[in-house]
């Protein structure tokens, strides 16, 4: 059973373009979690989807940052006009449909805005 | 959610056992007690939760204490590849609530 799946892995970009982030989720999960690593901090909820709804968007910043889970393919991170302060680790988790089951998280992606 | 404490670090000679604590004073009846891992570089890795009974998996042991304002993760055999940061987070146990990470143990094991 894979685990979670991230792509890409590392991904830079220019002040001012698009990010674009995916997360496959272990396979017979249906919630999706992301969260955000900035450089030497700790590790922050964005946002919490089931297929085709968004749960929980408490920690995502308002403007720019967009997430979905659609019925069919991955979830996709989308980061409009990036600044350098957007670079960071953003980890994707994903649990299965029971409550409380356990968070399974993916090897992240690294994003770096020049 | 209730806050956890930990140390900021602890060092931990190979082949002991290495033991983390952590402060949930706060924790109400409906939270359980997860701790995960993040080995550098890397997605946080989970290796146990408990309600108020101890716990045991092929990774670490869990003791979590009658009053359960405060546990310890037991690593019973520590290697070099324990070294990582580890986290202590309280959950509800309804929902499918986030995980709000503190700042964590950094452990770093001795040769």
């Amino acid at each position: 059973n894979a685990g979670v799946m991230q792509n890409p892995r590392h991904l830079v970009r220019r002040r001012g373009q698009e990010a674009r982030l995916r997360c496959s989720p272990m396979k017979g999960h249906s919630h999706v979690y992301w969260y955000r690593q900035l450089p030497e901090e700790g590790l922050k909820f964005m946002v919490y989807l089931q297929k085709e709804n968004i749960i929980d968007e408490s920690g995502m910043p308002k403007e720019r940052f967009s997430a979905e889970f659609p019925k069919e393919g991955p979830s996709i991170l989308r980061i409009q006009q990036v600044v350098r302060g957007d670079s960071a680790a953003y980890f994707c988790a994903s649990s299965p449909v029971r409550e409380l089951e356990t968070q399974y998280f993916g090897p992240g992606t690294r994003l770096l805005v020049l | 959610d209730a806050k956890t404490t930990q140390p900021p670090s602890m060092d931990c000679a190979e082949g002991r056992a290495a033991n983390l604590p952590c402060n949930h004073s706060t924790i109400s009846g409906n939270e359980y007690v997860y701790w995960y891992r993040q080995i550098h570089s890397q997605g946080p890795q989970y290796i146990i939760h408990g309600l108020k009974n101890n716990e045991t998996n092929e990774m670490a042991s869990l003791i979590i204490t009658e009053d359960r304002k405060s546990s310890t993760l037991i690593l019973p055999h520590a290697t070099l590849r324990d070294t990582a940061v580890y986290y202590c987070i309280v959950r509800l146990n309804f929902g499918n609530e986030k995980l709000t990470f503190g700042t964590g143990t950094r452990l770093t094991i001795i040769p």
